[in-house]
């Protein structure tokens, strides 16, 4: 249980286009799904927080306009990379949590295989 | 927010013990710990997560210091496939955020 996809696992792109990113929960209702990035060699960071529903909640310093977040239903997330430049090329990993889960099992966030993106 | 602290790598040999320590002086009293790691080139996956008691899964068993000051991730038997980073976190309250810090890379040799 709690399998979480993304698709495309991989995409190369031409600087100034735009990518869509999908976030999917297979088997659970997320109510919350979040958007990391990660680049080589480094951690995870967050870019932001979204609920179904709702305007996403963006970390200091991550570009709203750039990077656009759509939480249309309990099991779909979108990241968009508007205008993608060669400084975008990174690995992105979505995750999500469950919906109704008490304690620190609610806190819990399932993550998807992450989609890498090269921006030519 | 609390913050944990963990050593930037270690190694261990295949199909022996594991201990992956981790600190987390701050530590409030509500604060879940929660292990994750994260295998090359993918997402992280959840491993573990405990409040006061010791705890086992499938995966790994969790020890959590009567202080709470600290926690120890277990791997009974490593093998090839527990090579990876694995990161303890401590929820953020309120925020639901994951703040991952650098985390400990494991190396396990054959």
């Amino acid at each position: 249980g709690a399998v979480v996809s993304q698709h495309p696992s991989w995409v190369i792109c031409k600087s100034g286009t735009s990518v869509k990113i999908e976030c999917r929960s297979l088997d659970f209702q997320a109510t919350t799904m979040f958007w990391y990035r990660q680049f080589p060699k480094q951690s995870l960071m967050l870019m932001a927080t979204s609920n179904e529903g709702s305007k996403a909640t963006y970390e200091q310093g991550v570009e709203k306009d750039k990077f656009l977040i759509n939480h249309a239903s309990l099991t779909l997330s979108t990241l968009t990379v508007t205008s993608a430049h060669p400084e975008d090329s990174s690995f992105y990993i979505c995750s999500a949590r469950g919906a109704g889960l008490a304690g620190g099992l609610g806190e819990t966030q399932y993550f998807g295989p992450g989609t890498r993106l090269l921006v030519l | 927010d609390a913050k944990t602290t963990q050593p930037n790598s270690m190694e261990s040999n295949e199909e022996e013990p594991v201990h992956l320590p981790c600190n987390h002086s701050t530590i409030s009293g509500t604060d879940y710990i929660h292990w994750y790691r994260q295998l090359p080139s993918q997402g992280p996956e959840y491993v573990i997560h405990g409040l006061t008691s010791n705890v086992n899964n499938r995966m790994a068993s969790l020890a959590i210091a009567e202080d709470r000051k600290s926690s120890t991730l277990i791997l009974h038997r490593a093998t090839l496939r527990d090579a990876a980073v694995y990161y303890c976190i401590l929820p953020i309250q309120g925020a639901q955020k994951l703040v991952f810090g650098q985390g400990t890379r494991l190396t396990i040799n054959p």
